[in-house]
């Protein structure tokens, strides 16, 4: 079966810029994940979707993050204004049920200059 | 709360020698338990899983058993390789269907 797809691979904009990732989950998987990983840490959880709503979006940084899933399928992860804080490495994953495990994208590579 | 503890790195091997990389967990309720992976540079790969007591989870030559008793899913090679150098992430799957991680072991192999 196809991965999850990411896109862009890497991304460098300056501070104050918007920046938008996109995510296409596997092909039946109800539940999409954001993650967030700096560099040395494990992943942080940004928002979680069980098909088109979200189930949790506490760790969100509102005020500049947001994100969308259309249709229940591809989801977007926007970003705006950056800060350099946000440089890190997003990845999206999706999971049919939880003792499957994820299916990692990827990620994106951002760096905010 | 959900928490996962593994032990720290980094660990640094010789090649051939026999990998322990120590996990331990709290939960309410059964979760099911996992091991990622993480080579340089490279997304998250789900490496193994185990969903229930006394289960072990093997690929590509690791180990691990679910261990209610002990709380525990230590990962586990005979023999490791160059390319085993990565960072291993021990996790459990809550009730919510979210994954709680660990900090993350940074693994080296020496030749």
């Amino acid at each position: 079966e196809a991965g999850v797809a990411q896109s862009p691979r890497y991304k460098i904009i300056e501070k104050r810029q918007s920046v938008a990732f996109w995510c296409n989950p596997i092909s039946g998987h109800a539940t999409l994940y954001w993650y967030q990983q700096i560099l040395g840490q494990g992943p942080k959880l940004l928002i979680q979707f069980q098909n088109n709503g979200v189930v949790d979006d506490s760790q969100l940084p509102k005020d500049r993050f947001s994100a969308e899933r259309l249709k229940g399928v591809d989801s977007t992860l926007k970003i705006q204004p950056a800060k350099l804080e946000d440089s890190a490495v997003y990845l999206c994953a999706s999971s049919t049920r939880q003792e499957y495990g994820y299916t990692f994208g990827s990620g994106t590579r951002l760096t905010v200059v | 709360g959900d928490s996962v503890t593994q032990m720290e790195g980094p660990v640094t091997l010789s090649e051939e020698a026999f990998l322990t990389i120590n996990c331990t967990y709290t939960a309410t309720g059964y979760p099911s338990l996992f091991w990622y992976v993480q080579y340089p540079g490279e997304g998250l790969q789900l490496l193994l899983k185990a969903t229930k007591a006394d289960d072990k989870g093997s690929n590509k030559g690791f180990e691990a058993t679910y261990r209610k008793e002990t709380t525990s899913f230590h990962l586990e090679k005979g023999s490791v390789q160059v390319s085993d150098s990565a960072v291993y992430f021990c996790a459990l799957s809550d009730s919510n269907y979210q994954l709680i991680w660990g900090a993350g072991t940074k693994l080296i192999i020496k030749p």
